[in-house]
């Protein structure tokens, strides 16, 4: 079946670092990724949807100069958190839908990051 | 923002229970989906059901939707201790593309 690779799969980094974590598909195309963001017990946020060659799409009241998203190629997507802070420090997952897939099928997801903030 | 609400929140059963899960959303959609979360790992899908259909089987899943209702429910048969996780459903956004989550139920699952 479809993979999605997530890395790092746990961050630890003082305040003010920037941390980069990326997404790959990697046995299949994805045109379109997504980025959520969850808090302890809590569901799922859509932060933002990533398209290849393109500028990300933020959902309201996401910093984009603060979660920096490229998506440079078919199967690689990152989210770099600017100058991370505590309140920063969260469980970031990406998902993926395959290229020519719509929205009838299902979407692929990465394992996580668990980012804690110092 | 969350497409909707899922009940109960958390649910404990013994194995070999049956449990299930309720799911409303708010807006008209295409099909709706349904997601197993296991503690501190991603999202695994686990059924999607279209809009134009009322029930749909898969194993020891049965997922219901009710359009009128705006509502879904997953029924997990015969549980075992290995389906203890979140379990979450989802729409899609308005423009289509994203998956737009609900709230979720914890099921434990006790041997």
């Amino acid at each position: 079946g479809a993979v999605v690779s997530q890395h790092p799969s746990r961050v630890i980094c003082k305040s003010g670092t920037s941390v980069k974590i990326e997404c790959r598909s990697l046995d299949f195309q994805a045109t379109t990724m997504f980025w959520y963001r969850q808090f302890p017990k809590q569901s799922l946020m859509l932060m933002a949807t990533s398209n290849e060659g393109s500028k990300a799409t933020y959902e309201q009241g996401v910093e984009k100069d603060k979660f920096l998203i490229n998506h440079a190629s078919l199967t690689l997507s990152t989210l770099t958190v600017t100058s991370a802070h505590p309140e920063d420090s969260s469980f970031y997952i990406c998902s993926a839908r395959e290229w020519g897939t719509g929205a009838g099928q299902p979407q692929h997801f990465g394992d996580g990051t668990r980012l804690s903030i110092l | 923002s969350q497409q909707g609400e899922e009940d109960p929140q958390a649910l404990s059963i013994q194995e070999g229970e049956n449990a299930t899960m309720n799911c409303s959303y708010k807006t008209s959609i295409n099909n709706l989906q349904w997601y197993r979360q296991n503690s501190g790992r991603g999202l695994v899908h686990l059924i999607l059901i279209r809009s134009n259909e009322r029930e749909k089987h898969s194993g020891r899943l049965r997922v219901t939707l009710d359009t009128s209702k705006k509502s879904s429910s997953l029924l997990i048969t015969a549980s075992r201790a290995a389906d203890t996780a979140s379990y979450f459903c989802a729409t899609h956004n308005q423009a289509g593309t994203a998956l737009i989550f609900g709230k979720g139920t914890t099921l434990s699952v006790s041997s």
